[in-house]
């Protein structure tokens, strides 16, 4: 089966700009993911759907990050405007259920300058 | 507040000897717990969940309730086993389910 793809793959933006990441979840998996990860920690979940809603966004900034779920299957996660310490790789994963194995995409590696 | 502390950042072995990644949770209720692993250049991937109570390439890991452990251990380790581990727990009991991982531990296993 194929698996979560993530565009793009790297992104290089000027503090202040606004930046987007687009993921594709596998086919039929109701649960879809978002997760920064700073160099050094471990993933840090920002959002996370299920279809179409939202069951936790307890630690996404929202003065500046905003993500949807359009149709229950596409996601973007945006960024605006960006900091310094926005730089990070985003993830995302899905899974056919929220208490099941996620599954991961290659990821986005985003450099604020 | 649920946790997943991963006490070591660095552990480093010898081919053949025996390795185990520490993992240790907080969490008010009945977590689900994985361990996942990052091969070089690779996606991030399930190794093993302790629901499932399998091996996966010769790796276990018990669950202890009491000590709110979730190590991962192997008898013998392999040069192909070098890579980054994470410790995750999915809090089921909560209506968001919401997912924890640890700050991993990068193993690497010397020839």
């Amino acid at each position: 089966e194929a698996g979560v793809a993530q565009s793009p793959r790297y992104k290089i933006i000027e503090k202040r700009q606004s930046v987007a990441f687009w993921c594709n979840p596998i086919s039929g998996h109701a649960t879809l993911y978002w997760y920064q990860q700073i160099l050094g920690q471990g993933p840090k979940l920002l959002i996370q759907f299920q279809n179409n809603g939202v069951v936790d966004d307890s630690q996404l900034p929202k003065d500046r990050f905003s993500a949807e779920r359009l149709k229950g299957v596409d996601s973007t996660l945006k960024i605006q405007p960006a900091k310094l310490e926005d730089s990070a790789v985003y993830l995302c994963a899905s899974s056919p259920r929220r208490d099941t194995e996620a599954f991961f995409g290659q990821g986005t590696r985003l450099t604020v300058v | 507040a649920q946790r997943v502390t991963q006490p070591e950042k660095l552990l480093s072995v010898f081919k053949g000897a025996p390795v185990e990644l520490k993992c240790n949770y907080s969490y008010s209720g009945s977590p689900e717990l994985f361990w996942y692993v990052q091969y070089s250049r690779q996606r991030l991937q399930l190794l093993l969940r302790h629901i499932s109570r399998e091996s996966i390439k010769g790796f276990t890991a018990d669950l202890n309730k009491g000590e709110t452990s979730f190590h991962l251990k192997k008898p013998f380790a392999q040069e192909e086993d070098s890579a980054m581990y994470y410790c995750a727990l999915s809090g089921i009991s909560t209506n968001a389910g919401k997912s924890t991982f640890g700050d991993g531990t990068t193993l690497t296993v010397k020839p």
